[in-house]
């Protein structure tokens, strides 16, 4: 089954840029979906395709994807930032939904 | 507003079984494929199960295919995801999720806010 590899955290200072990767066998083939996740709380859609920002997304969020890594940027980031991100994918041989392992992003 | 609402969720001992629903408002819930996702505590997330708008097509994640199943009537705007013999490692919060686009295209825009399964003897 296909697998996608987060790093467990990201620690960054307010202000500064955030990266976090999630890597998979030639996901640059395929369509990545960013969720963010904050303690007791639902997921929510952060980027989609790749690069879109979901409705009510500020700028400071980006996504790229490239190769065997797909990456979400946090520019300046905030306080409010901190959160758990888990990147998404649909592998079509399988037709399952694949999910990363999860990054916790700590605002220092 | 769109609003997505699980429930039936609780403590059950493993081998038994549990139907979750997923209430659906705000939205043409018949236009849109669903899927369940979970979450066992301090893990990551987890996809489980999709199906079509129409209920015709289904898929189920490897670890609960043969003993989940999804469903859904469009009469009663509700999604569905029946689990039998269960485990103890499906200890988990499960969440809604709407499929965006129509047909579908992987991403997962709306949530519910979950309910929690604990299976535990």
């Amino acid at each position: 089954s296909y697998v996608l590899t987060q790093p467990p955290s990201v620690s960054v200072a307010p202000g500064k840029t955030a990266r976090i990767t999630c890597g998979g066998n030639n996901v640059g083939s395929k369509s990545v979906h960013w969720y963010q996740q904050k303690p007791g709380q639902a997921p929510v859609l952060v980027i989609y395709h790749d690069s879109d920002r979901a409705s009510g997304i500020p700028e400071r969020f980006s996504g790229s994807n490239s190769g065997n890594t797909a990456t979400l940027t946090i520019s300046r980031v905030e306080a409010g930032d901190e959160a758990d991100y888990s990147c998404q994918v649909w592998d079509g041989s399988s037709d399952h939904r694949v999910f990363g392992t999860g990054t916790k992003v700590t605002v220092l | 507003q769109v609003q997505l609402v699980e429930s039936g969720g609780g403590v059950v001992q493993p081998g038994r079984s549990l139907r979750l629903s997923c209430a659906v408002s705000g939205f043409t819930f018949r236009s849109y494929a669903m899927h369940w996702v979970r979450q066992a505590p301090g893990k990551g997330l987890e996809w489980v199960a999709v199906i079509s708008y129409d209920g015709s097509n289904k898929n189920h994640a490897d670890p609960v295919k043969g003993r989940f199943t999804i469903s859904r009537d469009n009469s009663k705007n509700t999604l569905y995801l029946e689990m039998n013999s269960l485990r103890t490692e499906d200890t988990a919060v499960y969440y809604c999720a709407r499929d965006r686009h129509t047909p579908p295209d992987g991403v997962m825009d709306v949530w519910g806010k979950g309910t929690t399964v604990t299976v535990s003897s």
